[in-house]
């Protein structure tokens, strides 16, 4: 069983296109992420939600919306895409907010603009 | 805030050999510190992490963390590497309310010659 599953795994689209990637986990987790990772393999922290509710929100632009129906899953919407969007995003859930609790995560998203 | 340092982009080691990753961390108080392992294509599995206690940390796949306070250091270690280990590999740190998500290095890229 996949812990904490992604969908798409690969989304080719182009500039200015709406998309949206899903995220489910199985582990009765209360938290959840989703991260960026560059092209040089950076990875950064976008939005966190601890019982559906936004925690953080790392400069990230509005165009970039989160939506998390249940505890389960944390959905990304990303309005009128950009070139610099393009990116490999992971979701990623913990038990809790706590920081030494580790984070599960995804097999990502790798998304591309034309 | 914190940070993360991973002073070494690309390590090569013949396969068989020891390996040591370096990791340096900037955080106020006591940090909770993390190893993942990335291979191609997939997403990030967590290695070991270290919170209190025993400073010598062991972890799956044979891997084993020093951390070290006077240095601010969470060195990765495996006595003999498999030419599956190749892959790329990041250090993390957690703040102590863990909502910022975590914080990661640059990650270093492993690459195993036969």
């Amino acid at each position: 069983d996949t812990a904490v599953s992604q969908t798409p795994k690969y989304l080719v689209t182009q500039m200015g296109n709406d998309k949206s990637i899903k995220c489910e986990q199985n582990l009765g987790h209360d938290t959840m992420y989703w991260y960026k990772q560059d092209s040089k393999k950076f990875l950064k922290i976008m939005f966190s939600y601890n019982n559906k509710e936004l925690i953080i929100n790392e400069t990230v632009p509005n165009r970039f919306s989160p939506k998390s129906p249940d505890k389960a899953h944390l959905n990304l919407h990303i309005n009128s895409l950009e070139l610099g969007d393009s990116a490999v995003y992971f979701c990623a859930s913990s038990l809790g907010l706590e920081g030494n609790q580790p984070q599960h995560f995804g097999d990502g998203t790798r998304l591309s603009i034309l | 805030a914190q940070s993360v340092t991973q002073p070494d982009i690309h390590i090569t080691v013949s396969e068989g050999a020891s390996l040591e990753l370096r990791c340096n961390y900037s955080y106020g108080a006591t940090p909770y510190l993390f190893w993942y392992v990335q291979s191609p294509g997939q997403g990030l599995q967590l290695l070991l992490k270290y919170f209190s206690g025993d400073t010598l940390v062991q972890g799956i796949k044979g891997f084993e963390a020093e951390f070290k306070r006077s240095q601010s250091s969470f060195n990765l270690r495996k006595p003999s590497v498999h030419w599956s280990d190749a892959a790329e590999y990041f250090c993390a740190v957690g703040a102590g309310g863990g909502a910022d998500g975590l914080t990661f290095g640059k990650g270093t890229h492993l690459i195993i010659q036969p």
